[in-house]
């Protein structure tokens, strides 16, 4: 089992580019989350899912837009990127909610 | 709401040494609680958990006991080694809420 995946690792933008990144889980869970991480902010949850084709908002949704297409993929879309988007940018999934969620090895994203 | 309070860091210690990682919670039902490890560079990963009163989670030599009078779930570890130098997470979620609520971590580092 590779657990959770997360493409690119790393990635740098301009202010206005777009890009997507890439969550995949094998272990056939619910449940997918996408996280920003800051320094000092602790982790912060952007958006999640529940199922297959559902998203919803979490904390901090504004400037990210999410799809869940398949059960197993999740992916976080930034239409126009801003240097406020900077940030570790961690994915997760949990077999139902209240469970223990398993996380992703993040993607560092610099936005100049 | 939900929420979890952990001791600040950094904590820096001696190999061998004893360590302990405040963490308190408030919540409104009956918490799941976890312990996650963040390795420098990398994701979290699930350290240990509990999931009701009196339960001992353990791993790696960790420990942490759900204590439903004083409302805590202390990480201790009786000797620590270098590679224990890490970020720990306190974290706690209710059956049927998606949501995980984390503290705002520990940065431990052990000295050779």
């Amino acid at each position: 089992n590779a657990g959770v995946t997360q493409t690119p690792k790393f990635r740098v933008l301009k202010t206005g580019q777009s890009m997507t990144l890439l969550c995949a889980q094998d272990m056939n869970h619910e449940y997918m989350y996408w996280y920003r991480q800051d320094p000092g902010m602790g982790l912060r949850l952007i958006h999640y899912s529940v199922g297959e084709g559902t998203t919803a908002k979490g904390e901090v949704p504004d400037g990210y837009n999410v799809s869940r297409l398949k059960k197993q993929n999740f992916l976080l879309g930034l239409e126009s990127a801003a240097p406020s988007q900077t940030s570790v940018y961690f994915c997760a999934s949990s077999i139902l909610a209240g469970y223990e969620q398993y996380f992703g090895p993040g993607t560092r994203l610099t936005v100049t | 709401g939900n929420s979890v309070t952990q001791m600040e860091g950094p904590v820096t210690l001696s190999e061998e040494a004893f360590l302990t990682i405040n963490c308190t919670y408030t919540a409104t039902g009956y918490p799941s609680l976890f312990w996650y490890v963040q390795y420098p560079g990398e994701g979290l990963q699930l350290l240990l958990k509990a999931t009701k009163a009196d339960d001992k989670g353990s791993n790696k030599g960790f420990e942490a006991t759900y204590r439903k009078e004083t409302t805590s779930f202390h990480l201790e570890k009786g000797s620590v080694q270098v590679s224990d130098s890490a970020v720990y997470f306190c974290a706690l979620s209710d059956l049927g809420d998606y949501k995980l609520s984390f503290g705002a971590g520990t940065t431990v580092t052990v000295r050779a």
